[in-house]
């Protein structure tokens, strides 16, 4: 069935590093991948989105790139903050059918100050 | 505050019992989703409505049910509850039906304890 590959499960850098979180999609339906970050016991909340016309998106210090021949693509945090500590998923949605969201996994991320 | 509302915050209940979860979509929205997630897991994908009608189906258990009503509103019911149904539970709500054209906006999820 479909599924998202995420990787790592835990990132750890250190605060003004860069973070690279990965993900790999199995649908080759699908043409809309979302990113949510989810704080602890708080709700997952969308911070970017990019769909299959696009090559890359860029919001402040947050960019996704998208490579739909590997069927991957991954979340690029600048310049990070102790703020930006939270759980990380990617997400790929299909235009087809059922419409189902597939998540990936998630990704711990840590910055340390 | 995206807009999402879920009811209630808090669940406790045994094992053998049935719950039944709310959710009110942000204003406009015709498409409800619901999630399942476990300590420390992802977002497990239960099933969509759209509008009042089933859209999409993910891993959703024969125990579970769900449906939405004429105001957009959207009820999960649980029933025959184990231990390792116990989770986070989201409802998110969309625009339209899905897909591209669409993002889901997450309520604030029911925290079920199965005891």
């Amino acid at each position: 069935g479909e599924n998202v590959e995420q990787h790592p499960s835990t990132l750890s850098v250190q605060e003004g590093d860069s973070a690279v979180i990965k993900c790999t999609y199995s649908d080759s339906a699908s043409n809309y991948f979302p990113w949510y970050k989810q704080e602890l016991g708080k709700r997952p909340q969308l911070i970017i989105d990019i769909r299959s016309n696009v090559g890359e998106k860029k919001d402040q210090r947050i960019a996704v790139t998208l490579n739909k021949t590997a069927k991957h693509f991954s979340l690029h945090i600048t310049e990070t903050q102790p703020e930006d500590s939270a759980v990380y998923f990617c997400a790929a949605s299909p235009n087809t059918g059922g419409f189902k969201t597939i998540f990936g996994a998630g990704t711990r991320l840590f910055v340390k100050a | 505050d995206s807009g999402v509302t879920q009811t209630p915050k808090h669940l406790i209940t045994a094992t053998g019992q049935r719950v039944t979860l709310r959710c009110s979509p942000r204003s406009g929205d015709l498409s409800v989703y619901w999630y399942q997630q476990s300590l420390d897991q992802g977002l497990q994908f239960l099933i969509q409505y759209y509008n009042g009608e089933e859209r999409a189906k993910g891993n959703i258990l024969e125990r579970f049910s769900a449906q939405q009503f004429p105001d957009l509103h959207s009820e999960l019911n649980l029933s025959s509850l184990e231990l390792g149904d116990s989770a986070l539970y989201f409802c998110a709500s969309s625009r339209n039906v899905g897909g591209s054209s669409d993002t889901q906006y997450f309520g604030p999820g029911t925290r079920l304890t199965v005891l």
